[in-house]
């Protein structure tokens, strides 16, 4: 089993509409939890952290964790075609990034 | 602050010769860390340094794979002996010290793209 899955996707979303990416990962233990964009053939930038059980807003983006479900996801509302990328998902596991392998969205107009 | 930087942006190369990076972090940053990428995968975790020590090495890290960081700043990454699965994007990232707003956050630089012939 991985530590950290996400569908790879593409997952298809009309502009305006509301993005659920969603990760699972496998170590009970984690702690902190990233969300990272990433354009093609361009380096992740990081866009959302957690810490906490429940849900992190910033802008258009939330992030929502459930600890007991080893479960984290992220909304992006009013989903634009500049949201079009891929996210990645992380776990930091002693000072290193774990991460997944990343969901690709299309924002179509 | 001017963000990581790494240098060269694309490297190609031909099997078995050595290929060198480097990476310089965001200036108060005094962890740096180095990953790889291939197409449709995440990044992958090769080593990392707080100041001028390695702490952790990878084991997809073969012994064909050193990284240095001599005075705490810049670091380099060589790979010896090139082979045509060590193509793929090398990221370098950075972090604050602990206990300073960010620690646990890392910042990405733009990628060394390598592509062994």
């Amino acid at each position: 089993q991985k530590e950290v899955e996400q569908n790879s996707g593409p997952l298809s979303v009309p502009e305006g509409a509301i993005a659920s990416l969603n990760c699972t990962y496998s170590d009970r233990g984690s702690q902190s939890f990233f969300w990272y964009r990433q354009y093609s053939g361009k380096s992740p930038e990081l866009i959302m952290f957690i810490y906490s059980n429940g849900d992190k807003e910033d802008g258009r983006f939330t992030a929502q964790l459930n600890k007991a479900s080893q479960y984290v996801s992220l909304l992006i509302r009013d989903s634009q075609p500049s949201d079009s990328a891929t996210y990645l998902c992380a776990v930091i596991a002693t000072d290193k990034l774990i991460f997944g392998t990343g969901t690709r969205l299309q924002v179509f107009p | 602050d001017t963000g990581v930087s790494q240098d060269p942006r694309h490297k190609i190369t031909k099997r078995g010769q050595n290929v060198t990076f480097r990476c310089d972090p965001i200036s108060e940053h005094n962890r740096l860390y180095w990953y790889r990428q291939t197409l449709g995968q995440g990044p992958e975790f090769l080593t990392y340094f707080q100041n001028e020590a390695q702490l952790e090495k990878s084991r997809l890290l073969s012994d064909r794979f050193s990284a240095e960081r001599p005075k705490g700043s810049f670091s380099t990454l060589e790979i010896q002996r090139t082979e045509q699965g060590d193509s793929a994007m090398y990221l370098c990232a950075s972090s604050p010290k602990r206990g300073t707003p960010k620690y646990n956050e890392q910042f990405f630089g733009p990628g060394t793209r390598l592509t062994v012939l």
